[in-house]
This record gives C-alpha cells, sequence and structure tokens, in this order.
C-alpha cells in the first residue's frame, strides 16, 4: 500500500527566507503527487500536483515542487516566504486508475517577523 | 457557485447518540468523499464514492455509514457516537480523473462526550 511521510511536524522560518518542506513516499509505479495547504479553520487547497514530464512543477502562491524517482521524495519549495503563508502542508499520493488519495500527517509552518 | 457545502459547522454529541453530516456539491462531480482529521494524523479516509448508487470503505470506516443517492449530496452518518469519533470532519469532491483537483467543504467539528 502506498504511504506519503512527512518527517518535520513544525517549520519555523523567517520572513523573507527560503523554504523546503519534505515529502517521501512509498509506492512501487510511477505516482500522482499532489500538495495541498490548509489555512485555519479551512479545507484544503491545492497548490500543485506531478503527474509525468518535467520533474519541477510550479503552483499557486510561487510555490514549486521537485519530483525525485531516485529518492522517492517530492519536496516543496518557494524562495521567499511570507507572513501569510503561515498554514498546515499537505503531500498525497494517489495510484492507478482514479481511486482515492493518500495523505501525509502534515507539516505545521510557521513564519515569524 | 457554492462548492462542496458542509452543514452543520459544530455538534456536540452525548456517546450513543446519532446524526448525519451532510455534504453537497454542485459541480456535477462524479467522486465524492468523507475524511476525518486528527492532530498529528492528517487527514484519514473514511468513505468515498465514484458516482450515484456507488459507495467504498476507506482507511476507517468503522462506525460510519454514507449513501448517495444523488451526484449532488454524500451524507455521512454516525451509527452510535463514541468519544474517539472526536474530529474534524472533510467532505471532499472532484471530476473522476487525477487532473482534477480535490474541492473540499470547510469541516465539521464534531465532539463526543
Amino acid at each position: 500500500a502506498q504511504s506519503v511521510t512527512q518527517p518535520d511536524i513544525h517549520i519555523t522560518v523567517s520572513e523573507g527566507a527560503s523554504l523546503e518542506l519534505r515529502c517521501n513516499y512509498s509506492y512501487g509505479a510511477t505516482p500522482y503527487l499532489f500538495w495541498y495547504v490548509q489555512s485555519p479553520g479551512q479545507g484544503l487547497q491545492l497548490l500543485l500536483k506531478y503527474f509525468s514530464g518535467d520533474t519541477l512543477v510550479q503552483g499557486i502562491k510561487g510555490f514549486e515542487a521537485e519530483f525525485k524517482r531516485s529518492q522517492s521524495s517530492f519536496n516543496l519549495r518557494k524562495p521567499s516566504v511570507h507572513w501569510s503563508d503561515a498554514a498546515e502542508y499537505f503531500c498525497a499520493v494517489g495510484e492507478g486508475g482514479y481511486s482515492t488519495l493518500t495523505f501525509g500527517k502534515g507539516t505545521m509552518l510557521l513564519v515569524s517577523p | 457557485n457554492a462548492g462542496v457545502t458542509q452543514t452543520p459547522k459544530f455538534q456536540v454529541l452525548k456517546t450513543g447518540q446519532s446524526m448525519t453530516l451532510q455534504c453537497a456539491q454542485d459541480m456535477n462531480h462524479e467522486y465524492m468523499s468523507w475524511y476525518r482529521q486528527d492532530p498529528g494524523m492528517g487527514l484519514r479516509l473514511i468513505h468515498y464514492s465514484v458516482g450515484a448508487g456507488i459507495t467504498d470503505q476507506g482507511e476507517v470506516p468503522n462506525g460510519y455509514n454514507v449513501s448517495r443517492s444523488t451526484t449532488e449530496d454524500f451524507p455521512l452518518r454516525l451509527l452510535s457516537a463514541a468519544p474517539s469519533q472526536t474530529s474534524v470532519y472533510f467532505c471532499a469532491s472532484s471530476y473522476s480523473n487525477w487532473d482534477s483537483p480535490l474541492h473540499f467543504g470547510n469541516g465539521t467539528r464534531l465532539t463526543v462526550t
């Protein structure tokens, strides 16, 4: 069964600094990979997704992620964090024909002034 | 365009009571699902549906029932509430392909005493 690991429960970044959130997955074939963001009291919103092709994908709000098959990773990055980026971020994996997503446990991003 | 609407936003139940969490979407999405979110656990899939009349179990289905009589509605029933079901519940919908993002409702916060 597929699984998703987000090793960092909390990360604190200074405003203006760069950000990298880690995601590792366990799956045999080429997975469908996603990053979602959840603001307090809200549902989740899709940031970006990877299916195939270029391993560096761009998303909304200035985020990007890189798929590295050799490392089974799909890390999320942003060059300069804004205070409004404080939220919880979830990596998710899908497999095969359309079905369910498996979510990681999330990483809470705190942005310090 | 309302998207995914969940009601109620908050609910307190006593152990043993039953209730139904409502979910409706107006995007003509085939796929609908219910997740529960608990601190440190991420989102875990309870039940999902790929179309009217078709439902299936997710990772944590025990204690919950679902039905899908229409494309628009996907209610989640708690048969006999237990304190372990205290959680935030999210309904999500999408078209049945990986290119279609999941659209989430704003959640129902349920407390069982």
